[in-house]
């Protein structure tokens, strides 16, 4: 079975604060797909990043950053000089090969930047 | 290009009543889905349909639920009979592929029943 935790339930940060989200999954695939999604408070989820199993370069993106470790099983992510912009509920999601695709979110975790 | 839609935004019924939310993909995902978002489960997966194949329907949590998708493009999630516990917001995405591709949400649809 296929598992996404993000033991993080909230987080609250000081503008500028560098912050990381963490997630950890479990799947007996041995190839799937990782994804963050963002949820503002408008509802509508944003997608953020997506990863492959065989793949764990890190990733850059502005201030946005990914590393994905296949021995900890963790796909966390981080932001950089945060800004009350990023508030928000991040998910993390495990897609496996022969799943269909349907996304497995963790529990998300509510980021809180106060100026 | 437009993204993916779904109507209504809010619904309100009455305990027992039928249910219908209708999600509109982007032009040319041929992979959509059905995710329900509530306080006590999170996000969880409903059901997906991909091109003509038979829908994946592992997520429906029971036979009051159920989908269709007509001419590959627009989907309709119709909850009979109603229960409080239905209360949560439906979410519809579509994409390219299936496993590999990100997926597009819609806003939701909000429904209460009470």
């Amino acid at each position: 079975a296929q598992k996404v935790t993000q033991a993080q339930t909230e987080i609250s940060v000081v503008e500028k604060e560098d912050v990381t989200l963490d997630c950890v999954y479990e799947t007996r695939d041995t190839t799937y797909y990782l994804f963050w999604y963002k949820q503002p408070p408008s509802g509508e989820l944003v997608f953020l990043i997506r990863r492959n199993s065989f793949d764990e370069q890190n990733e850059i993106s502005g201030r946005y950053s990914w590393n994905f470790q296949k021995s900890t099983s963790s796909f966390n992510f981080t932001i950089t000089a945060s800004q009350v912009v990023d508030s928000a509920v991040y998910f993390c999601a495990l897609s496996a090969l022969n799943q269909g695709g349907k996304l497995i979110f963790g529990q998300g975790t509510e980021l809180s930047v106060k100026p | 290009g437009a993204g993916v839609s779904q109507s209504p935004s809010n619904k309100v019924t009455e305990k027992g009543k039928d249910v219908e939310l209708r999600c509109d993909p982007i032009s040319g995902h041929t992979a959509l889905y059905w995710y329900r978002q509530s306080l006590g489960q999170g996000l969880e997966f409903l059901i997906y349909f991909q091109g003509n194949s038979a829908p994946d329907k592992s997520g429906l949590p029971s036979d009051r639920f159920s989908a269709e998708r007509t001419g590959g493009s627009v989907s309709t999630l119709t909850i009979q009979r109603t229960q409080q516990e239905d209360s949560a917001v439906y979410l519809c995405a579509s994409s390219l592929q299936r496993e590999s591709s990100e997926q597009f949400f819609g806003p939701g649809t909000r429904l209460t029943v009470l």
